[in-house]
């Protein structure tokens, strides 16, 4: 089955370290995006990808990267500069980017600072 | 700028009973609506979406959604509502022509009552 998954699913990260979560598609999808997700807040977007090889920041980019080096694969690094770290975080995809597609989601990771 | 608003952040209602979910949207240009759901600690789930033609827009499990261009609203729909229904409830909106970014609401959780 097609679709996009995300690991792990559960993440602790000491204070000052860097932690990468992946997220791997085989939609053949061009697009993807990260989103953060607080209680109350809804979905904020920190980073997407229109094409491989090529990415923009969202509305809340500081302390994260990311890189796009493959059409199948948009991991965020949350790095020591993310000051408030714990959130669900969702990636997704959708076939262009912007272009009416609805986006298909992974399940999440749940990261907690310890 | 666009934005989307879901002014409940609960709807409570009896299981067999209609069911609302309210979204009102503001956007500079021809909307693209959507509504996702998410269960528990799961992503996000496409449900329907609204690009063009017919107001009324039929999606997954039962679900509708009407388009009112003169109150920019998007509320979603259900006939009879199940306890499964219980769950989160995102409303996006984006603007067709070219890339545009996808904007999500707070979300609203509906709990169905036995």
């Amino acid at each position: 089955d097609g679709g996009i998954t995300q690991s792990p699913k559960y993440l602790f990260r000491k204070e000052g370290q860097n932690v990468t979560l992946s997220c791997e598609q085989n939609l053949n999808h061009d697009a993807m995006y990260w989103y953060r997700q607080d209680p109350g807040q809804g979905l904020r977007l920190i980073y997407y990808s229109q094409i491989v090889n090529d990415f923009q920041k969202g509305d809340i980019a500081e302390g994260y990267s990311v890189s796009r080096e493959k059409k199948e694969s948009f991991p965020l690094t949350v790095t020591s500069a993310q000051k408030n770290p714990t959130a669900f975080y969702l990636c997704a995809s959708s076939m262009d980017y912007g272009t009416g597609d609805g986006y298909t989601f992974g399940s999440g990771t749940r990261l907690t600072v310890v | 700028a666009q934005s989307v608003a879901q002014p409940e952040d609960q709807v409570n209602v009896a299981e067999g009973n209609p069911l609302t979910v309210k979204c009102t949207y503001s956007v500079s240009g021809n909307p693209y609506l959507f509504w996702y759901v998410q269960y528990p600690n799961r992503g996000l789930q496409f449900l329907l979406k609204y690009i063009t033609g017919d107001n009324l827009v039929k999606g997954s499990y039962g679900f509708e959604a009407e388009f009112n261009k003169s109150q920019t609203s998007f509320h979603l729909k259900k006939p009879s509502a199940l306890v499964s229904d219980s769950a989160l409830y995102f409303c996006a909106v984006s603007i067709s022509g070219g890339y545009q970014k996808v904007t999500f609401g707070t979300g609203t959780k509906l709990q169905v009552i036995p």
